[in-house]
């Protein structure tokens, strides 16, 4: 049964900070790996797609990774700025097509 | 193309009501998934469909919840005889096919009183 983990639950830092948010998944065999945004009483905004086959993507401050072997993403924010706070998702899916979220991490920039 | 459109945006029902929860997705877009986002939770798979079929509804609970995407019009969650553990957001999202990532609408929030 894929699991999605996603550490920190929380974090803040000073405007202008780079930072790393980190999203692990138990079985490898994916199709895709997705970070999205979500605004607070808002519905979900996406950021990457990563296919399977490959390492990275970037948009913009934005950077993520892909290490399938090891079950590992991570997104990847430069020069932070109060309007990137918000909770940050990552989702997975799976060989049978269903998509599987983290639980998230809730960024705050401090201004 | 005006993105993955769910109404209501708030819907408020009493225990014991039925609601509705509507989806249409991306033109050109024929799988869909519903997802459910408690409080302080994440979100949590409930049904996968393509058109007139449903292709995985291991999310959903057996009773009360029932979903459905037909030839023509939006994709329907429904909720018979709500309960207060209902109320949550729904969200639901489309794709053209599973792997190539998926546009999510900006949910309808059901309260239940």
């Amino acid at each position: 049964k894929q699991e999605v983990t996603q550490i920190p639950a929380a974090l803040s830092v000073p405007e202008g900070e780079n930072l790393v948010l980190n999203c692990s998944f138990t079985d490898s065999a994916i199709y895709n790996l997705q970070w999205f945004r979500q605004d607070p009483g808002k519905g979900l905004t996406s950021l990457l797609l990563i296919q399977s086959s490959q390492r990275e993507q970037t948009s913009g401050r934005l950077n993520a990774s892909l290490d399938k072997s090891s079950g590992r993403s991570t997104l990847y924010i430069a020069a932070s700025q109060p309007g990137d706070s918000a909770t940050y998702l990552c989702a997975v899916m799976n060989r049978d097509d269903k998509i599987i979220f983290g639980k998230g991490t809730r960024l705050h920039i401090l201004p | 193309n005006a993105g993955v459109m769910q109404n209501p945006r708030h819907l408020v029902r009493r225990r014991g009501q039925e609601a509705r929860l509507r989806c249409s997705p991306m033109k050109g877009h024929s799988h869909v998934y519903w997802y459910r986002q408690l409080p302080e939770e994440g979100l949590k798979f409930m049904v996968y469909l393509q058109k007139e079929n449903i292709i995985d509804e291991s999310g959903m609970p057996k009773e009360r919840f029932s979903a459905e995407f037909p030839k023509e019009g939006p994709s329907i969650l429904r909720i018979q005889q709500v309960v207060r553990g209902d109320s949550a957001a729904y969200f639901c999202a489309s794709s053209p096919s599973g792997k190539n990532g998926y546009t999510f609408g900006s949910g309808t929030r059901l309260t239940v009183v």
